[in-house]
């Protein structure tokens, strides 16, 4: 256990909908990164907080949007969904200084159909 | 354009060899390296880590080496357990500013044979 705790584990959704994935990141840490994993896809970077203000963007579609909040969960905002937004979306956390690993949560899986 | 690169989508290994990783990456402003180990639905774990300041690092079964000038690293696992079986991604850290991303390579499914 990471300490990393995403919701929801698995969201079938239709094309057109949008939907909200939820991060409480490890007690203490400040970072939290957002990735997407596709099919046979490697892990793609999303973006990235820092207590509250983005500090760095990826490969992250217009459709999609992100907050942290002032207790530093963090959700993801997928809108307009396409049956190419499948995925595993995971969320990981730390504390934000030099060196520091990230650590993991397990994933939210979304099924657009 | 692939900052690193992992060019072995799979590899398998008799339990009890040696596996190697490899990884290569292209960026010479990553300052810190990790693997990191997946097994399906689950989220990466950390495995281990290595500064850009040192060429070796060592953790139990575990070790991963550095060669700056070649832009190279791997991960070394001695003895290999079928536990051991998972996906292994690399990744380099870098800084943008005062933001720190993680560039993550597409991943070498590891498979150990009974």
């Amino acid at each position: 256990d990471s300490g990393v705790t995403q919701t929801p584990k698995h969201l079938i959704t239709a094309t057109g909908q949008r939907v909200t994935l939820r991060c409480s990141p490890r007690s203490g840490d400040l970072s939290v990164y957002w990735y997407q994993q596709s099919l046979d896809q490697g892990l793609q970077f999303l973006i990235q907080y820092y207590n509250g203000e983005e500090r760095a963007k990826g490969n992250i579609l217009e459709r999609f949007s992100a907050q942290q909040f002032p207790d530093l969960h963090s959700e993801l905002n997928l809108s307009s969904l396409e049956l190419g937004d499948s995925a595993l979306y995971f969320c990981a956390s730390s504390p934000g200084g030099r060196g520091n690993t990230i650590y993991f949560g397990e994933g939210s899986w979304l099924t657009v159909v | 354009d692939q900052q690193v690169k992992q060019n072995s989508p799979s590899l398998s290994v008799q339990e009890g060899r040696i596996s190697i990783l490899n990884c290569d990456y292209t960026n010479s402003m990553f300052d810190y390296f990790l693997w990191y180990k997946k097994y399906p639905a689950e989220g990466p774990t950390f495995l281990i880590s290595i500064s850009s300041i040192k060429d070796k690092n060592e953790d139990g079964r575990f070790t991963v080496f550095l060669n700056k000038s070649a832009k190279h690293l791997s991960l070394h696992i001695v003895p290999s357990q079928p536990g051991d079986s998972a996906v292994y991604f690399c990744a380099a850290n870098s800084y943008s500013g005062s933001a720190r991303q993680l560039t993550f390579g597409s991943g070498t499914q590891l498979t150990v044979l009974p």
